[in-house]
């Protein structure tokens, strides 16, 4: 079965600065790739996803990801952040709609 | 914009009662999914419904939890009883292009 890791678990940046929320996956066949975010008790929202086609995926809110295939990755971006980012990030992955596994988060915290 | 609903936003209970949430999803959309995340981890499917059948239940603990979705549109997920370990956010949603669109939560306070 597919997989999800994210290799942060917290990340701090100050406002303003680029950052980047890593995230690698594990699947024996093609996948669909997502990320989502979740402010404090609420649920979650779809900030881009990738099904096919080009690689470079534009979001909301200025979010951008890179699926690389070779490197099984899908990385998620933002080149000046704001402190209304500060938020829990997941990424997922799905082989079909039947199932979609989930990353275990990246805590984004964003300093003034 | 047609939003996934879920009700009561938060609920504690005490140990070895029975708790009970509730689901609508958007309008149209066949598939229906219950999450549970516990704090500080990510989502794990509970149970999938396509239309008013279960596509997957493989992780629902059964011999406490119960999902219905008798019509095919609303649902509701049941705890009898619920333990201390139970207290998470149980998150509904529903899904169409491949798109999961995720209801407010319900968190669950079991004590």
């Amino acid at each position: 079965a597919q997989s999800v890791t994210q290799l942060d678990s917290q990340v701090p940046v100050f406002e303003e600065a680029p950052v980047e929320l890593r995230c690698n996956y594990s699947s024996s066949v093609s996948v669909y790739l997502f990320w989502y975010v979740q402010y404090p008790n609420q649920g979650l929202q779809l900030l881009l996803k990738y099904l096919s086609g080009s690689t470079l995926v534009k979001g909301i809110n200025g979010f951008e990801a890179e699926f690389n295939k070779s490197q099984t990755s899908f990385h998620l971006r933002k080149p000046s952040v704001h402190i209304s980012d500060t938020a829990e990030y997941f990424c997922a992955v799905s082989v079909d709609d039947n199932d979609m596994r989930f990353g275990a988060g990246t805590r984004l915290t964003v300093k003034p | 914009e047609a939003e996934v609903a879920q009700s009561p936003r938060y609920k504690i209970t005490e140990k070895s009662q029975a708790v009970a949430f509730w689901c609508d999803p958007i309008s149209g959309h066949a598939t229906l999914y219950w999450y549970r995340q516990i704090l500080g981890q990510g989502p794990e499917l509970l149970v999938q419904f396509q239309d008013e059948s279960v596509v997957d239940d493989s992780q629902l603990p059964k011999d406490r939890f119960s999902a219905e979705r008798l019509k095919g549109v609303d649902s509701t997920l049941k705890i009898q009883p619920a333990e201390l370990g139970d207290s998470a956010m149980y998150l509904c949603a529903s899904s169409q292009s491949h798109e999961q669109y995720f209801g407010p939560g319900t968190r669950l306070t079991v004590t």
